[in-house]
């Protein structure tokens, strides 16, 4: 049981270029959520799924667009990369509302 | 929109001293309450959570918060400072709205620092 996985760990991007951050949970939640962590901000979040084909916006989800084809994937996508998104991104993912959340160990990406 | 504050940015604490780490919502329904701890370069792990029973809650590694509907408040506390101890720590809520789902407000972090 690998729990909530993320890749890459590492990412570097120069402005205006798009990539994808890859989110996996082996749990069966129904729910999950990408986070980024900025100093001193503690962690907002940017869009959050509560099943499979169902996504919504959280408190910051400008420049980001995410998907939810299956109950295990929930990637989330930089469309055109600006500096304001070098941040510490985190998914996470809840068996349902109440429950505690789940986090993968972090993307840290740095946009240059 | 919910809230959370977390006062202090920065606690240093001596080995073996209490560890207190205070935390307020804005909620006038008290919502779901967690903290949690993050260890340099990790993700963030559970270290308890109220949702509805004990206002006394036990979590791991010795800590344990109070809620306080009175005070709105949900603080962290550790009778004796471990080196082991010295992570961030968060306080997050979320509300008990079912259309809420499974949306977290977190506070802003608490270092802390344990002095030997």
């Amino acid at each position: 049981n690998a729990g909530v996985t993320q890749t890459p760990k590492f990412q570097v991007l120069k402005t205006g270029q798009s990539m994808t951050l890859q989110c996996a949970q082996d749990m069966n939640h129904e729910y999950m959520s990408w986070y980024r962590q900025d100093p001193g901000m503690g962690l907002r979040l940017i869009h959050y799924s509560v099943g499979a084909g169902i996504t919504d916006q959280g408190e910051v989800p400008n420049g980001y667009n995410v998907s939810r084809s299956t109950t295990e994937d929930f990637p989330l996508r930089l469309l055109s990369a600006a500096p304001s998104q070098t941040s510490v991104y985190f998914c996470a993912s809840q068996r349902g509302g109440g429950y505690e959340q789940y986090f993968g160990p972090g993307t840290r990406l740095t946009v240059t | 929109a919910q809230s959370v504050t977390q006062l202090g940015s920065h606690v240093s604490v001596s080995e073996g001293a209490l560890v207190l780490l205070r935390c307020n919502y804005s909620s006038s329904v008290p919502p779901y309450l967690f903290w949690y701890v993050q260890y340099p370069n990790q993700g963030l792990q559970l270290l308890l959570k109220y949702t509805s029973a004990a206002t006394l809650v036990k979590g791991i590694n010795g800590f344990e918060a109070e809620f306080k509907k009175s005070e709105t408040s949900f603080h962290l506390t550790k009778p004796s400072a471990h080196m082991s101890d010295a992570a961030e720590y968060f306080c997050a809520v979320s509300d008990r709205v079912k259309a809420a789902g499974n949306k977290l407000t977190f506070g802003g972090g608490t270092r802390v620092l344990v002095k030997p």
